[in-house]
């Protein structure tokens, strides 16, 4: 299947900096990538839908000026957590469907576990 | 609204069988996955239905009931490392993904 290709891993920030995480889509085009965030033992909340070279479509209840996306080329998307606080420590996950090829399953990066300290 | 039922969590037995059932109310219907997901690792695809009918893929099986909104993901022979939260999503007309809350399924020996 594809690979979406998600970095880092994990990162400990401290409190009041910025983090960037990367989404890649390694072997299709990705127009549409989405961002979740899970707390422990729940299930994914969609954060926004990041569209290629337009603005991302953010969810209810998700700050804009916190979470930036950009979505620069058909293969890589971008969170970036800025002035981070522990409330934002979580599992923070990105997925692609290749939407050349519909009703596709949705491909998902490895994950990157925020911590901020 | 657009919603998805499923069981918060199931326990079962090593080589046993179990079914986890989902519901769904979407704008439009293109299709139902089943994801696994093991703690602290993103979801793993495991199926897809969009005709009614039984999909058979090794020990897992998918069923789906479009006039009823409803589907199923059956486990055989359960191992230890079944035990994981399986999530049921829905493709709506839109083709967003519309999630469920997961079920944690817990193997016990």
């Amino acid at each position: 299947g594809a690979v979406v290709s998600q970095h880092p891993s994990w990162v400990i920030c401290k409190s009041g900096t910025s983090v960037k995480i990367e989404c890649r889509s390694l072997d299709f085009q990705a127009t549409t990538m989405f961002w979740y965030r899970q707390f422990p033992k729940q299930s994914l909340m969609l954060m926004a839908t990041s569209n290629e070279g337009s603005k991302a479509t953010y969810e209810q209840g998700v700050e804009k000026d916190k979470f930036l996306i950009n979505h620069a080329s058909l293969t890589l998307s971008t969170l970036t957590v800025t002035s981070a606080h522990p409330e934002d420590s979580s599992f923070y996950i990105c997925s692609a469907r290749d939407l050349g090829r519909e009703n596709t399953e949705a491909f998902f990066g490895q994950g990157t576990r925020l911590t901020v300290v | 609204g657009q919603n998805i039922d499923q069981p918060t969590e199931m326990t079962a037995t090593e080589g046993a069988i179990v079914q986890i059932n989902c519901t769904y109310q979407t704008s439009g219907f293109n299709g139902l996955f089943w994801y696994q997901q093991h703690a602290g690792e993103a979801p793993t695809f495991l199926s897809y239905n969009v005709l009614d009918g039984l999909e058979e893929k090794g020990r897992f099986s998918s069923f789906l009931s479009r006039s009823k909104g409803y589907s199923y993901l059956l486990l055989k022979e359960l191992q230890m490392k079944d035990s994981a939260s399986y999530l049921c999503a829905a493709l709506d007309s839109n083709y967003q993904l519309i999630w469920g809350a997961g079920t944690k399924l817990i193997i016990k020996p």
